[in-house]
């Protein structure tokens, strides 16, 4: 079955900067990937996806982009503020309905 | 926008007894889906449902699990005999139809088996 890795596990930014996260996955069959924030105690909250016939898309400060070559794809957030500081986690959809999480990374955006 | 509602926010229960978690996903959604998470971890699929009945289901789905959509809005995961690491937060999530990849998360039930 799928298997996704999410790296770093952890990610301390200074506010303004960016930050990037990055996920492998395993099944070239996955066709959809999307990032999701999840604030302590929260659902997950979808804030950006991507399909497997785009390259890369983005949402005011944030962006995706997806590899299926390398079978990998990252979340870029530009000018962080400390609202951005949560976990986030992406995710991959191949054949069937479920979505296969990575293990988060944990943000922390510092003032 | 329309929410995935999920109830109760938090349910605690003695090791053994049987748990019923309640979710009402978006009325015009037709898949619907049960994610659990224990604290610190990722969150790991359970279950999908389509059509009254289930499609796919992960190993951690065991015996112990059935779901159920007993009318038109309900959806129901039932723990039968709940063990001390059934402990987590069962998230219910649901999406409008084929080819409509978004899932809507509800806010979850935290379980704690004691």
């Amino acid at each position: 079955g799928e298997n996704v890795e999410q790296h770093p596990s952890t990610l301390s930014v200074q506010e303004g900067d960016s930050a990037v996260i990055k996920c492998t996955y395993s099944d070239s069959a996955s066709n959809y990937f999307p990032w999701y924030k999840q604030e302590l105690g929260k659902r997950p909250q979808l804030i950006i996806d991507i399909r497997s016939n785009v390259g890369e898309k983005k949402d005011q400060r944030i962006a995706v982009t997806l590899n299926k070559t390398a079978k990998h794809f990252s979340l870029h957030i530009t000018e962080t503020q400390p609202e951005d500081s949560a976990v986030y986690f992406c995710a991959a959809k191949a054949a069937g309905n479920k979505l296969t999480f990575g293990g988060g990374t944990r943000v922390l955006v510092k003032p | 926008e329309p929410e995935v509602t999920q109830t109760p926010s938090h349910q605690v229960t003695q090791m053994g007894q049987e748990v019923i978690l309640r979710c009402v996903p978006i009325s015009n959604h037709l898949y619907f889906y049960w994610y659990r998470q224990i604290l610190g971890q990722k969150v790991e699929f359970l279950v999908s449902f389509y059509n009254n009945e289930i499609s796919e289901k992960s190993e951690i789905f065991d015996d112990q699990f059935s779901v159920e959509r007993p009318d038109g809005s309900n959806f129901t995961l039932k723990i039968r005999s709940t063990k001390l690491e059934d402990s987590a937060m069962y998230f219910c999530a649901s999406r409008a139809r084929q080819g409509n990849y978004g899932y809507t998360f509800g806010s979850g039930t935290r379980l704690t088996v004691v």
